[in-house]
């Protein structure tokens, strides 16, 4: 069974479309996150969720919009794609809004052209 | 000067050998302190928490060095499986609820 699951894994578009991608976690946690991995193999926060509330938004161009339609999912959707936002996307979830210990998905390579 | 510094490496390593690595962090409000493992092109996973009094997990030893402000691992006995990249995770402070800051991470290849 997979814990926390993303789709799709592969993403390539060009410049300026607008995509989605989903996440769904099946551990009962309370709190998500999007995470962006670039080409330096920094992760960096860029959302979280608990209880389908924004509790973390870091400085993340408004083109970034998530979403969690329950607490079992958090999807992220970006208009206006741009070179600069190729990178690995990983949506991760905890227990709670307090523990740190965060599962992650597979990740999402995202390749604009 | 960034949040969590890391020698990204790599370190290669005969199998069996031990290997050990440090990571700093600026951030002096920052309380619990992890490592994670990420194998190339898959997802970070937590390999271990870091306590004040340092801790032990099978071969991997993780220290703090909180006056420094550095944390460190230690594999002994390597095997081939250990190769991976091993992230330093930091969080950001008593009010930052879930604001992880990971490392670059330490490339080690542990060779036969």
């Amino acid at each position: 069974d997979t814990a926390v699951s993303q789709t799709p894994k592969y993403l390539v578009t060009q410049m300026g479309n607008d995509k989605s991608i989903k996440c769904e976690q099946n551990l009962g946690h309370d709190t998500m996150y999007w995470y962006k991995q670039d080409s330096k193999k920094f992760l960096k926060i860029m959302f979280s969720y608990n209880n389908k509330e924004l509790i973390i938004n870091e400085t993340v161009p408004n083109r970034f919009s998530p979403k969690s339609p329950d607490k079992a999912h958090l999807n992220l959707h970006i208009n206006s794609l741009e070179l600069g936002d190729s990178a690995v996307y990983f949506c991760a979830s905890s227990q709670d809004i307090s523990s740190y210990e965060q599962y992650f998905g597979p990740g999402t390579r995202l390749t604009v052209t | 000067r960034k949040e969590v510094e890391q020698d990204p490496g790599p370190f290669n390593v005969p199998e069996g050998a031990t290997v050990a690595f440090n990571c700093t962090y600026s951030n002096s409000a920052s309380q619990s302190f992890f490592w994670y493992r990420q194998d190339c092109r898959k997802e970070p996973k937590l390999l271990m928490s870091v306590y004040s009094s340092g801790n032990e997990d099978g071969r991997f030893t993780a220290q703090l060095n909180r006056a420094s402000q550095y944390i460190s691992l230690l594999i002994r006995d390597s095997k081939l499986s250990d190769s991976a990249t091993y992230l330093c995770v930091v969080n950001r402070g008593t009010d930052s609820w879930g604001k992880l800051q990971f490392g670059a991470g330490t490339q080690v290849v542990v060779t036969p």
